[in-house]
């Protein structure tokens, strides 16, 4: 275990659906992040928050909207996926700002299928 | 544009064989090199490597970084099936404290 739980481990949804990822961390973390996982491309940052304020500016579709509640909770909300969105989702954390803030911490990721 | 290349992209040894592989980095501002072991989902912190630290060790498992030439090695002596996993190495991205540049990752396969 690292510390990082997601939820749910699989997910098959149509394009029309809404659906939330939840990821929450027990390590006392300050920062937490989703990345997406595609076959044969690097790991890619969709979105950060430390102290719960959203930091940096990547360029991800609308159609999914992060939610942070509070250090500990972060969520992903999906709605009108397409096809090409089926992806793992990986959900970390870190110790945020500086030195110390590369080393993150994942979850197991949520497998998920856009039909 | 910062960039993470690992080589190679597949590798399909016998136990007790070393391993070397290999990530190759263009980054802005360098500050550290990353490896993660990632087997069935959740990629796990294995080192991190930075200009006061080139080498590591951990049992079997060893990396250097070498800052001139740009590259770092990971190294594991002995292989065991359970080494079976992707080796993801990272770095951060010049003037930020959050994104890291991932490689593609490379593919151990340990056959017994």
């Amino acid at each position: 275990e690292t510390g990082v739980t997601q939820t749910p481990r699989h997910l098959v949804m149509g394009m029309t659906n809404k659906k939330s990822l939840k990821c929450e961390q027990h390590l006392g973390h300050n920062a937490m992040y989703w990345y997406k996982q595609s076959a044969k491309k690097p790991l890619e940052l969709m979105f950060v928050y430390s102290l719960e304020e959203r930091v940096e500016n990547n360029s991800v579709p609308s159609r999914f909207s992060p939610e942070c509640p509070n250090s500990s909770h972060l969520f992903l909300h999906l709605h009108t996926l397409q096809p090409e969105d089926s992806a793992l989702y990986l959900c970390a954390s870190s110790q945020g700002g500086g030195q110390g803030s590369e080393k993150l911490f994942f979850g197991s990721g949520t497998q998920l299928s856009v039909l | 544009e910062d960039k993470v290349v690992q080589s190679p992209l597949s590798l399909v040894v016998h136990e007790g064989d070393t391993v070397t592989l290999n990530c190759s980095y263009e980054v802005t501002n360098f500050r550290s090199l990353l490896w993660y072991k990632q087997e069935k989902k959740a990629p796990t912190f294995l080192f991190m490597l930075t200009s006061s630290g080139i080498e590591k060790k951990s049992g079997r498992l060893s990396s250097i970084l070498d800052k001139k030439e740009l590259f770092s090695i990971l190294n594991i002596t002995a292989t065991q099936t359970g080494d079976s996993a992707v080796y993801l190495c990272a770095s951060p991205r010049g003037g930020s404290n959050y994104k890291l540049t991932f490689g593609k990752g490379t593919l151990l396969t340990v056959n017994p």
